[in-house]
Order: C-alpha cells, then sequence, then structure tokens
C-alpha cells in the first residue's frame, strides 16, 4: 500500500461528458502529480502541483484541469470526453521533486 | 529536456536466469534515474533510483542496477530470474533540481518461463 488514495478505481462513461477523478497524497507529501497511462502512448505526464499551486504541466489537454486543494487532496477534471481519453489515470505524491513517486493504484476510465 | 529509450518492449527469461531490462536516457543536466515496476491492476512501484554517489544501485527483489554516464545508460539486472518477477518496468529520468518531474520510458513487459 503505497498510501495515495484514488477514487473511483472504475468509471465508465459516454463521450461528451465530464468526470472527476479524485486523489489523496500520502500523508505529509506536499506535491501531487498526475499520469496517463496507455497502450499507445505510455505513462504521459499530467500536470503536478506542489502545495496549492501549478509547479508543471506536461501534455494536458485543454478539455482537462486540476487543482489542488488547502487538504492537499487533488482532482482531475476530464471534459468533452473523447473515445481516445480511455485509459488508466495515476496519481503520485511525493514530498519534494525529484525524489521517490509513490503512486495510487489508477483511476480506469472508459469513454464509450 | 530529459528522455528515456527502453530497448525492447517484452523481454522472456527462463526462471533462473540472468534478467537484463535496457534503458538509456537523455538529459541536458545531470540526471536522476528511476526503475519502476507494475504488477497487473497495481501503481508503480519503486525498484531503486540512482542520484549521486555510488554508481551500482541495489533495489528491492534482488534488482540493481549501474548507471554509466559515459554510456547514458541505466540497465536493470536481476540475477537470478523468479515467477513473481514477471511484472512491466519503467525507467525514469528527471534533472536534478529541487523541482523536476520524471519522465517515464514506455515500458519492458518481462515474462518467465518456468
Amino acid at each position: 500500500d503505497s498510501g495515495v488514495t484514488q477514487t473511483p478505481k472504475h468509471l465508465i462513461t459516454a463521450t461528451g461528458q465530464r468526470v472527476t477523478l479524485r486523489c489523496s497524497p500520502r500523508s505529509g507529501d506536499l506535491s501531487v502529480y498526475w499520469y496517463q497511462q496507455s497502450l499507445d502512448q505510455g505513462l504521459q505526464f499530467l500536470i503536478q502541483y506542489y502545495n496549492g499551486e501549478e509547479r508543471a504541466k506536461g501534455n494536458i489537454l485543454e478539455r482537462f484541469s486540476a487543482q489542488q486543494f488547502p487538504d492537499l487532496h487533488s482532482e482531475l477534471n476530464l471534459s468533452s470526453l473523447e473515445l481516445g481519453d480511455s485509459a488508466l489515470y495515476f496519481c503520485a505524491s511525493s514530498l519534494l521533486s525529484a525524489g521517490e513517486l509513490f503512486f495510487g493504484e489508477g483511476s480506469r476510465l472508459t469513454v464509450l | 529536456a530529459q528522455s528515456v529509450t527502453q530497448l525492447g518492449s517484452h523481454v522472456s527469461v527462463s526462471e533462473g536466469a540472468l534478467v537484463l531490462l535496457r534503458c538509456n536516457y537523455s538529459s541536458s543536466v545531470p540526471p536522476y534515474l528511476f526503475w519502476y515496476v507494475q504488477y497487473p491492476n497495481q501503481g508503480l512501484q519503486l525498484l531503486l533510483k540512482y542520484t549521486t554517489g555510488a554508481t551500482l544501485v541495489k533495489g528491492i527483489n534482488g534488482f540493481e542496477a549501474e548507471f554509466k554516464k559515459s554510456e547514458t545508460s541505466f540497465h536493470l539486472t536481476k540475477p537470478s530470474a523468479h515467477m513473481s518477477d514477471a511484472a512491466e518496468y519503467f525507467c525514469a529520468v528527471s534533472a536534478n533540481s529541487g523541482y523536476s518531474t520524471l519522465t517515464f520510458g514506455k515500458g519492458t513487459m518481462l515474462l518467465v518461463s518456468p
């Protein structure tokens, strides 16, 4: 158990819809990262937050957004969903950047 | 910018044989290097990491990796494969600065046969 909690574990929705994925980092970790894992693209970094502020942005689509709340949990919002958004979305946390990341078990999104 | 190339999307070994998973990196600054393992339906778990100091790094489950700057490589090895080692392995790189994200390779699936 990494200590990182992601909900929901599985989500099935339709094209055009909007979903929210939630992540609770390990106790004490200030950084939260979101990654997308798909068969064709591998693990793609989406976005990082550190203590409530956006720290780095990767290959995140404009239809996607995220935030980190004062209690350090984070949410990833995916809107106007397309079939190609079907993937496993991982949240990871760390105390500091450039160190060991602790990954949650992921949220598997299926868009039909 | 950093990038990682993992040679071979699949590697097959027999139980008891040497495991060698290859990773080459590109980084404009001194890198931090990592190997993660992903078992089916689970998140990624850190196997080992290189930051500074000794270039031969030992990790969990008998794995080790050697940082070779001249070859820009960080290959993962284990002397004797076990059936439980079957999983997907990811090499990752970050810049050795205070705030740097991890860039992952595409992963290598290790298959272990009896």
